[in-house]
């Protein structure tokens, strides 16, 4: 079963907004990974964040973790149209167990 | 630094044929992860090995193998192919030794099965 979860499935924003995607997991996690996929192309890790943590940020990206509630949320603020991607959560149960990725968030900014 | 390199980028087949996919791993990582990505899906995770072994395998059938060579490459074969075996495969690598890091992506594999 996926341990990652996005929500929305897709998403469309004009260029300046800010961008929330979600993520459910149903397991205890060591940590959680953010990922971006251009179209076409590999993934490109966006930002870390360990089960012990509550909140991270990497430049216009703002990452929360609530392990009572088994979710994550991916902020990026002041979207840009580069950011046009599909975005997907990581869930790492322990250090190197397989990684369940969920089915992504399709992010389109709009001009 | 050289990022994950997979080869070929596109590759079209026919059903019952086989394939063979090879990735190149960032120098100094001993992880390579394979995983499959269907059209409009997430990645499944299909095979890790590490230092030469195989450390985990996903939910996939016996006609996806794989090895890894000492020089940490790796290669997934893909027997008896089938209509839903088109995909996108990606390779990723990791430094085993380095903690919780996160895994580096090459840019993948179209396979399309005719």
């Amino acid at each position: 079963s996926q341990q990652g979860e996005e929500d929305p499935q897709a998403l469309s924003i004009q260029e300046g907004e800010n961008a929330t995607m979600n993520c459910s997991y149903k397991t205890s996690i060591n940590n959680l990974q953010w990922y971006r996929q251009n179209s076409g192309r590999g993934l490109v890790h966006l930002i870390l964040i360990r089960s012990n943590e509550r909140e991270k940020h990497s430049g216009r990206l703002r990452v929360t973790l609530d392990t009572s509630k088994k979710s994550s949320s991916l902020l990026i603020t002041a979207s840009r149209a580069a950011d046009t991607a599909s975005y997907f959560c990581a869930a790492f149960l322990n250090r190197d167990d397989k990684i369940i990725f969920g089915k992504g968030t399709r992010l389109h900014i709009l001009p | 630094e050289a990022g994950v390199t997979q080869s070929p980028t596109h590759l079209i087949k026919t059903r019952g044929q086989q394939v063979t996919l090879r990735c190149s791993p960032i120098s100094g990582h001993t992880s390579v992860y394979w995983y499959q990505q269907a059209l409009g899906l997430g990645l499944q995770f299909l095979l890790w090995y590490d230092e030469g072994e195989e450390r985990n395998r996903g939910n996939f059938p016996p006609r996806f193998s794989g090895r890894q060579f000492p020089n940490y490459s790796s290669e997934l074969n893909v027997n008896a192919l089938e209509l839903e075996d088109s995909a996108l495969y990606l390779c990723a690598s990791k430094n085993r030794d380095r903690g919780y890091q996160p895994q580096h992506f090459g840019d993948g594999t179209r396979l399309s099965i005719l």
